[in-house]
């Protein structure tokens, strides 16, 4: 059981907007800057979002983060077929004094 | 642009070390930055193992903390992974990264490392 909870699947047809949720604790999303990972199958993960809504350079403006309290999200506008990865959200975690990682979202694009 | 590449056996038998090794080009690996590994098991999601800063001071998971040591070469501009008495459940794809505040930006490729006899 992952410490963020991220919901297992998510979908969307092209152009469509999606968003996937990490819901965690006071102790790492509400205390924390929150990143977000895409991962395609058999691939390193990509760094997507960074302090909770930067995107590095690169990443389509398409990607946003954001985060109230002790949750964060990630929405996608304009969904395209190759979006369909696997996405992680992660944050540092005061009581555990190391990062923690989301169990993963895998966005399918119907 | 800094790039990583790990490097390392393929094949573990349990109770035996994982050495693995991570070298990085494009940045000096005691410039700045944390030095982070991370590993991903077969079908399931990403774990934190521990990570460097660039003075040296070293932090680990607190689930692996006794088997787990990282180290450096600086003049290689490397750095090392070492896990201890490992079982079947150490198998997993290895990645080494570079970070800030301790969470991954550039990533390596990642290294599979199978635990069996």
């Amino acid at each position: 059981q992952s410490v963020l909870i991220q919901p297992p699947s998510a979908s969307g047809t092209p152009g469509q907007s999606v968003t996937i949720s990490c819901s965690g604790s006071s102790s790492n999303i509400g205390n924390n800057f929150v990143y977000w990972y895409q991962q395609f199958p058999g691939a390193a993960p990509k760094l997507l979002i960074y302090r909770n809504n930067q995107r590095p350079s690169g990443v389509p403006d398409r990607f946003s983060g954001s985060k109230s309290g002790t949750s964060a999200s990630l929405a996608t506008s304009g969904l395209r077929s190759e979006d369909e990865a696997d996405y992680y959200c992660a944050t540092w975690d005061d009581s555990l004094s190391a990062p923690v990682f989301g169990g993963g979202t895998k966005l399918s694009v119907l | 642009q800094v790039q990583l590449q790990e490097s390392g056996p393929g094949l573990v038998k349990p109770s035996e070390t994982l050495s693995l090794t991570c070298t990085v080009s494009g940045y000096s690996i005691n410039s700045g930055y944390y030095w982070i590994w991370v590993r991903q098991p077969p079908g399931k999601g990403l774990e934190y193992i521990g990570s460097m800063f660039y003075r040296g001071n070293t932090y680990y998971h607190p689930s692996l903390k006794s088997r787990v040591t990282m180290s450096r070469d600086t003049s290689k501009n490397q750095f090392f992974l070492t896990l201890r008495s490992v079982t079947a459940a150490d198998t997993a794809v290895y990645f080494c990264a570079r970070g800030e505040m301790t969470l991954p930006y550039y990533w390596g490729q990642g290294v599979l490392v199978t635990v069996s006899s």
